[in-house]
């Protein structure tokens, strides 16, 4: 099962934005709207952010957003806060009710 | 609200078997997929597989196909993922996760720690 990839880590001071991206395929990000982006901090569950590519769930601060360009899907966080640090995945549906992870991205608020 | 709450944490020893369960609470179970992923220490996530609670029906990624069964039991609004065969390599946190028709991981649950270890 092939891995998305993710930049390992990225790091920002409070209030500026950051992006990251999530590098798959054509059998799975550049075939499907179905991207999704999950928060995880340490010991926790992952917490959904983004599906469908650039849709927030409820409660979900509008800070997140998400984007696609061909196999490439990219999570911008804006107004950066220290709440934000944690790992990101982007998760893709890769066809045959199949889905695959990215390798996840570390983010450290400075 | 609804939620997600998983069995506790276990201790196997390679070449046994794991079985944990997944409750679901506060919606119609048989109406979405629960997935099952897994998190070994240091580590991603790792997609496993899913199962149609109505149906019973599965989809396992090929690394597990031979190796996992997700089995459901509608009386109790309960999934199972069972994991055969174990590895130290199979240490790792095991999450269930619901898919809300095209939205998966809309809920997750708490996780369940698997030690596989002599």
């Amino acid at each position: 099962q092939s891995v998305l990839t993710q930049t390992a880590s990225l790091s920002g001071s409070p209030g500026q934005s950051i992006t990251m991206s999530c590098t798959g395929t054509n059998n799975d990000v550049g075939n499907y709207d179905l991207v999704s982006w999950f928060q995880q901090h340490s010991g926790e569950a992952p917490k959904l952010l983004i599906h469908r590519v650039s849709q927030r769930p409820s409660g979900v601060s509008d800070r997140f957003s998400g984007s696609k360009s061909g196999n490439t899907a990219s999570l911008t966080i804006s107004g950066l806060q220290a709440e934000d640090e944690a790992e990101y995945f982007c998760c893709s549906y890769a066809g045959s009710s199949t889905y695959v992870f990215g390798s996840g991205t570390k983010v450290t608020v400075l | 609200q609804a939620q997600l709450v998983q069995s506790g944490a276990e201790v196997r020893k390679p070449g046994a078997s794991v079985k944990v369960s997944c409750r679901a609470s506060g919606y119609a179970f048989v109406g979405y997929f629960i997935h099952w992923v897994r998190q070994a220490p240091g580590q991603g996530l790792e997609w496993m597989g899913r199962i149609n609670p109505k149906t019973g029906g599965t989809n396992y990624t090929q690394d597990f196909q031979g190796r996992v069964t997700m089995t459901r039991d509608t009386s109790i609004n309960t999934v199972y993922m069972e994991l055969d065969s174990l590895t130290s390599d199979d240490t790792a946190v095991y999450f269930c996760a619901r898919q809300s028709g095209l939205i998966f991981g809309d809920i997750w649950g708490q996780g369940t720690l698997v030690i596989a270890s002599s």
